[in-house]
């Protein structure tokens, strides 16, 4: 079956370092793959698209590295600040799940002042 | 006004009551989908559906039911309520296509009791 890894515990950094997300799969061949930010309570938001064919993708202080032969996308938050605690998911999409979105459990980060 | 509505926003109901979540967008999608969250769980899909004739069981399909009453709305039963379907709820669309992302709604905070 899918398998979407990715960390458990809490990222804890400084403000103004580079925050490093890490996604991994299994058992999945990916279109394509989001993230998207969650807050406490409210439902995620969409933040950034990679496709299968994409080795990166930037948006502003996001960027976003897909791999398909290790089977992992790594999210980066350059010049965090604390704004950017939340938790952030991976989602897989693709033939498999009827490219509806597979969520990943969620890493949360927490930017220090 | 937001593109995905949930109502209600929480609720407490009793262990073998009837409830019924709804959901509503603006957004125009034809693909409207119920997700299931839990602490250490992430987001789990409950059902899906891709236009007003078309309802799919999702990863954990049981004890839930669901009615897509026109292209906007899409609802979710639980026709007999258990404590281990107090969760947090999400409703969500998305475009037709390949690339897209997901809107959620709030969400709707669930307790049985």
């Amino acid at each position: 079956s899918q398998k979407i890894e990715q960390n458990s515990e809490a990222l804890n950094i400084q403000e103004g370092k580079t925050a490093t997300l890490t996604c991994n799969y299994t058992n999945y061949s990916p279109a394509y793959l989001q993230w998207y930010r969650q807050d406490p309570g409210r439902g995620p938001v969409f933040l950034l698209l990679i496709r299968e064919n994409e080795k990166e993708k930037r948006k502003e202080r996001l960027k976003v590295t897909f791999d398909t032969t290790l089977k992992q996308s790594l999210f980066h938050i350059t010049a965090s600040q604390p704004a950017d605690s939340a938790t952030y998911l991976c989602a897989l999409v693709g033939t498999e799940g009827s490219y509806i979105p597979t969520f990943g459990r969620g890493t949360s980060l927490i930017v220090h002042p | 006004d937001a593109d995905v509505t949930q109502t209600p926003r929480n609720r407490i109901t009793k262990t073998g009551k009837r409830i019924m979540l709804e959901c509503s967008q603006t957004k125009g999608h034809d693909r409207m989908y119920w997700y299931r969250q839990d602490p250490g769980l992430g987001l789990r899909l409950i059902y899906y559906s891709f236009d007003v004739k078309d309802i799919n069981k999702g990863e954990i399909s049981d004890g839930y039911s669901v009615s897509r009453q026109a292209q906007a709305k899409f609802s979710l039963s639980l026709e007999s309520a258990i404590p281990n379907q107090t969760a947090l709820y999400f409703c969500a669309t998305s475009d037709v296509g390949t690339n897209t992302e997901a809107f959620f709604g709030q969400g709707t905070r669930l307790t049985v009791v």
